[in-house]
């Protein structure tokens, strides 16, 4: 059984570039959400996608968008990068109904300079 | 956007002591209250969780308490060690939106 993965582990951005963070979830988990953790605090929740549509969004602005892939993996895209977008970008995989029991990955550390 | 309150922001315990986290919710939607453990370098670990018809649940020196009617939970390490030294999440989950909202996060340190 293989874990959530994500690429690239690091990249460096420049304002205003748009920016595509990969994910492949654990296997038989159907369900991705993704994340942002900005340094010393907490993952704040961007979005949660199921069956390819997009299944819950938290208090994110529309450059930030994400598609689900037949075979459960995921893309998150942000448009427009800004100096705040900053962080460490996590994503979750997980079962659909079991969304508090989610297995991260180790992350994608964003730089936008 | 924090629903999660979290403290405290760091602690430092003897090895052999007991560590105490606390975590405070305001949403009364939240039905599933995890842990995560979290070590440089690496994303969240699922550590223990509890639904709150529980007031209490143990796995090993891991143990959560809740008080549904204060809204309030803490998770207790017993017997911490070095090895538990890392950065600690509480976290709710509401089925209506499928979001899970962490608190900030506490910074343990187990001094050998």
């Amino acid at each position: 059984e293989t874990g959530v993965t994500q690429s690239p582990t690091h990249l460096i951005k420049t304002r205003g570039q748009q920016v595509t963070l990969r994910c492949s979830s654990q296997s038989g988990h159907n369900t991705v959400s993704w994340y942002q953790q900005a340094l010393g605090q907490g993952p704040q929740f961007i979005f949660q996608y199921y069956r390819e549509e997009e299944n819950g969004r938290g208090n994110f602005p529309p450059r930030f968008s994400g598609l689900q892939f037949p075979n459960y993996s995921s893309e998150l895209n942000v448009n427009a990068l800004e100096l705040d977008d900053s962080a460490l970008y996590l994503c979750a995989s997980s079962l659909v109904g079991a969304s508090g029991t989610q297995y991260f990955g180790p992350g994608t550390r964003l730089l936008v300079l | 956007q924090q629903q999660v309150k979290q403290s405290p922001q760091s602690l430092i315990v003897q090895k052999g002591g007991i560590s105490i986290i606390n975590c405070a919710y305001e949403n009364t939607a939240f039905d599933y209250f995890p842990w995560y453990q979290q070590f440089p370098g690496k994303g969240p670990a699922l550590l223990i969780a509890i639904r709150p018809d529980v007031s209490e649940k143990k796995e090993g020196r891991f143990t959560i308490s809740f008080n549904k009617s204060a809204k309030q939970f803490s998770l207790h390490i017993m017997d911490s060690q070095p090895g538990d030294s890392a950065t600690y999440f509480c976290a709710a989950c509401s089925p209506l939106n499928n979001d899970m909202r962490f608190g900030a996060g506490t910074r343990l340190t187990v001094k050998p």
